[in-house]
């Protein structure tokens, strides 16, 4: 079966950086992207950028050019999202999603989420 | 961007209730619409996607119609498990957009 399984928790001071990685299983990795979603404390879902498994390319949301890297490495199907210039409004469960057929923005299987906390 | 809307924000409804909760994205955006549930504590499930198609495994309970700008998510018979956030989403350009949720609680 599908699963998509995501690094623990983090705490990190502002200014700092942020990895997440989103470990997959059960499907050819390479055949879908993964996208990012964000959602703050008791706020909505924020898409944060897109990867293709296949050949690494990349779109990501306009607010985070810059400070966001997402990458894969095929040979663990791991997919990686890196945020830098961390802020306090930063601080949300992060959450990767595979797309349900290729750049559909349909997402069907879902990690279970890394907290990740911005405080001084 | 487009921008979704959601209405009601919240909800509270019975066990047996028929349940429909409405999106509107602010341009056309055909049948590019999507619908996922959310509990506390857990990630999104992908209910509905294509406006009206269910995604394996959903209870026939759920549906989705509409076109357009205009669209609905109804529970013909909401059960004790149906009680959570649900999200719409517009998967027509990028970036992909989600309405703001309603939350669906116990009369």
């Amino acid at each position: 079966q599908v699963q998509l399984v995501q690094s623990g928790a983090e705490v990190k001071k502002p200014g700092a950086s942020v990895k997440v990685s989103c470990k997959a299983s059960g499907y050819t990795f390479t055949s879908y992207g993964i996208s990012w979603v964000r959602q703050a404390p008791g706020q909505g879902l924020e898409w944060m950028g897109w990867i293709s498994a296949y050949n690494g390319n990349t779109n990501y949301a306009q607010k985070l050019q810059g400070r966001v890297t997402m990458t894969t490495d095929t040979s663990t199907s791991t997919a990686y999202m890196e945020l830098r210039s961390l802020r306090s409004d930063d601080t949300a469960v992060y959450y990767c999603a595979r797309e349900r057929v290729v750049r559909s923005e349909e997402f069907d299987y879902w990690g279970q989420g890394t907290l990740v906390t911005v405080s001084s | 961007d487009i921008q979704m809307t959601q209405s009601p924000s919240s909800l509270s409804a019975s066990v047996g209730d028929r349940v429909t909760i409405t999106c509107r994205a602010s341009q056309s955006i055909s049948s590019y619409l999507n619908w996922y549930q959310q509990k506390p504590g857990k990630a999104p499930k992908l209910l509905i996607y294509a406006a009206s198609s269910l995604q394996s495994g959903v209870p026939s309970r759920f549906s989705g119609s509409g076109s357009g700008t205009d669209f609905t998510l109804t529970i013909s018979s909401l059960q004790p498990e149906d009680f959570a956030t649900y999200y719409c989403q517009q998967s027509y350009s990028t970036p992909p957009t989600f309405g703001p949720g309603t939350k669906v609680d116990i009369k």
